[in-house]
């Protein structure tokens, strides 16, 4: 069965410094995941999504996220947070279904 | 192009009323889903469905029942809430065409308080 964990329920980071959210899922055959950000009172809007090819995936508002299959990860990173970036992320799995599988989110704080 | 609307937004409801929620898209996507969110629980599928005409349960399906009737609407009833579906609700949709398009597309939200 393929199930997603954000070890991560809250962060706190001073504004203009760099971020990286983790993401860990369990999926027996090459996952597809995608990285959502939902603003409070807001639906979730996709930041970026890994199905191959490149490792490295580059998203919306300046965020990246790696898969690393060896370490069944897909961490969400930003070099330099800014204060609108406060929000919540949910990682996701999908699979060949069109089934996804969502974390409990990380929710994101930003200190000025 | 609205993508993926709800309707209502928010409703409050008595201990045992039935309601229904509305999820439109305008996408012809075929994969149309419901989800609940709740507070350190994520998102947790309730009903979906792969085309017109059919539907299946996902992972909190009790209490809930769905339709699609329509290829762009698929919508959730409660016949008899109870606070316990106290929640807010997303509808999804997803295309099974391409892969580059492999992704959900969600609605605003409706958030339900059953008192």
């Amino acid at each position: 069965a393929q199930s997603v964990t954000q070890p991560d329920i809250h962060i706190t980071v001073s504004e203009g410094a760099s971020l990286e959210l983790r993401c860990n899922y369990s999926y027996g055959a090459t996952p597809y995941l995608f990285w959502y950000v939902q603003s409070p009172g807001q639906g979730l809007q996709l930041l970026l999504k890994y199905f191959s090819g490149d490792t490295l995936v580059q998203g919306i508002k300046g965020f990246e996220a790696e898969f690393k299959r060896s370490q069944s990860s897909f961490n969400l990173r930003k070099p330099s947070v800014h204060w609108s970036d406060a929000a919540e992320y949910f990682c996701a799995v999908g699979n060949t279904g069109n089934q996804f599988y969502f974390g409990t989110g990380t929710s994101l704080t930003v200190i000025p | 192009n609205a993508g993926v609307t709800q309707t209502p937004k928010f409703r409050v409801l008595k201990t045992g009323q039935s309601m229904t929620l509305l999820c439109a898209q305008d996408m012809n996507h075929e994969y149309m889903y419901w989800y609940r969110q709740d507070p350190g629980m994520g998102l947790r599928l309730i009903h979906y469905s792969v085309g017109e005409g059919t539907t299946a349960k996902g992972e909190v399906p009790d209490g809930y029942n769905v339709s699609r009737l329509k290829k762009q609407n698929f919508l959730l009833g409660l016949e008899s809430a109870a606070p316990s579906q106290t929640s807010v609700y997303f509808c999804a949709s997803s295309s099974a065409r391409q892969l580059s398009s492999y992704e959900q597309y969600f609605g605003p939200g409706t958030r339900l308080t059953v008192t």
